[in-house]
């Protein structure tokens, strides 16, 4: 069955600190991979999301999130936290087949001044 | 574009008492509609899923049921809550055959 970890539950990060979110994934094929990111009481808003083609994807907000298959590995980056960053990020995967999602249990994100 | 509504965004219904959350798509024909729970501690968790109208499928065994008498709307109900039911619970859709999911705000449902 496929799943997804986040081992880290909780990161503080420095403002203007790079950031690094990790998520690992567990699937026979190369899966469809997405990021999410939840700001307190609110609904999940797609960061990123990779298909195929071009390992290390952008998307908004300035993450960027690159796919290793050997590692099984799909992890956020950001060069540089601003402190509107603090939420809760979900990885996420999905084989495809009716695009339901598996999620991770998330990685909630406090950036300290 | 399209967008996602949900609601009520916030509720608090006592133990034993019916619940209906509604959800409808704008801007798109035919969508995917998912339900899904964020249960303090536990994750998201897919309730039900449709591709279409009247086809619901549940995922996990439990006191609440999902509807899709339109097209573009989706119904989460229960006839009687249980206090395990409290949760954040979020509509979603996504295009035919397509796999990017996109989520509502979400609703609060608070069960006492």
């Amino acid at each position: 069955a496929q799943s997804v970890t986040q081992p880290d539950i909780h990161i503080t990060v420095s403002e203007g600190a790079s950031l690094e979110l990790r998520c690992n994934y567990s699937y026979g094929a190369t899966p469809y991979l997405f990021w999410y990111v939840q700001s307190p009481g609110q609904g999940l808003q797609l960061l990123l999301k990779y298909f195929s083609g071009d390992t290390l994807v952008q998307g908004i907000k300035g993450f960027e999130a690159e796919f290793k298959r050997s590692q099984s590995s799909f992890n956020l980056r950001k060069p540089s936290v601003h402190w509107s960053d603090a939420a809760e990020y979900f990885c996420a995967v999905t084989p495809g087949s009716q695009g339901n999602l598996i999620f991770g249990k998330g990685t909630k994100l406090s950036v300290k001044p | 574009s399209q967008t996602i509504h949900q609601w009520p965004a916030t509720l608090v219904q006592p133990v034993g008492s019916p619940l209906s959350l509604e959800c409808t798509v704008e801007g798109t024909s035919n969508p995917n509609l998912y339900w899904y729970r964020q249960a303090a501690g536990r994750g998201l968790q897919l309730l039900f899923y449709s591709v279409g109208i009247g086809q619901i499928s549940s995922e996990v065994p439990q006191n609440l049921s999902a509807s899709r008498p339109q097209d573009r709307q989706f119904i989460l109900s229960s006839k009687k809550l249980l206090l395990s039911d409290s949760g954040f619970y979020l509509c979603a859709w996504s295009v035919l055959g397509r796999n990017t999911i996109y989520f509502g705000e979400g609703s609060w449902l608070t069960v006492v």
